[in-house]
């Protein structure tokens, strides 16, 4: 039984499109994160979301926004996808400042 | 800012061999530090948290230490396996929130 689990495991699409990317944790935390790995495999917060509060990380473009639809589910919405966007994306869950849980990952190519 | 340096940037080691994987950081206000392990092609797997009140953490044979003031952490893996190559990831909050900012991560590979 999968703590964190994210949907696609990969997603290849256009330069231009809309897509988005679904993570879901039965783990029952109460923070909800997504994050971006680049191809030099370095690991970078995008986002932070709890029932109260939403954190974004400065660098993140606006065409990227995270929606909850309830505590469970944390889904990335991306907008006018660029090639610079392809990266894996991860999502995660803890509760409080305890261990963090990762999804499998979302490997993003944009052509 | 923060920054977090992770050294060597890769290892290897024969089988059998204990070794010790270094982070460093630069702001000492943490609360926690974790340490990650993340396979090719797949997600990350939390390790072990040392909360900033502890000096060490084990598991198995596994033991991470974090000393605040000089802003460091080692892990320490015992009786080195193939099993244990991977890549290690250290991770600290960011100030104020549970937002981790993580190092480079260290490429080990356990040699048969």
């Amino acid at each position: 039984d999968t703590a964190v689990s994210q949907t696609p495991k990969y997603l290849v699409t256009q330069m231009g499109n809309d897509k988005s990317i679904k993570c879901e944790q039965n783990l029952g935390h109460d923070t909800m994160y997504w994050y971006k790995q680049d191809s030099k495999k370095f690991l970078k917060i995008m986002f932070s979301y709890n029932n109260k509060e939403l954190i974004i990380n400065e660098t993140v473009p606006n065409r990227f926004s995270p929606k909850s639809p309830d505590k469970a589910h944390l889904n990335l919405h991306i907008n006018s996808l660029e090639l610079g966007d392809s990266a894996v994306y991860f999502c995660a869950s803890s509760q409080m400042t305890d261990k963090a849980f990762f999804g499998q990952g979302t490997r993003l190519t944009v052509v | 800012k923060q920054e977090v340096t992770q050294i060597p940037a890769a290892l290897s080691v024969p089988e059998g061999e204990n070794l010790v994987l270094n982070c460093s950081f630069t702001d000492s206000a943490i609360y926690n530090l974790q340490w990650f392990r993340q396979d090719p092609g797949k997600g990350l797997t939390s390790l072990l948290l040392i909360q900033s009140s502890q000096r060490e953490q084990t598991s198995g044979r596994l033991n991470a230490s974090l000393d605040k003031s000089s802003g460091r952490s080692t892990l320490y893996i015992a009786a080195s396996q193939p099993g244990d190559s991977a890549t290690y990831l250290c991770a600290v909050p960011l100030t104020g929130a549970n937002n981790l900012f993580f190092g480079t991560g260290t490429r080990l590979t356990v040699i048969p």
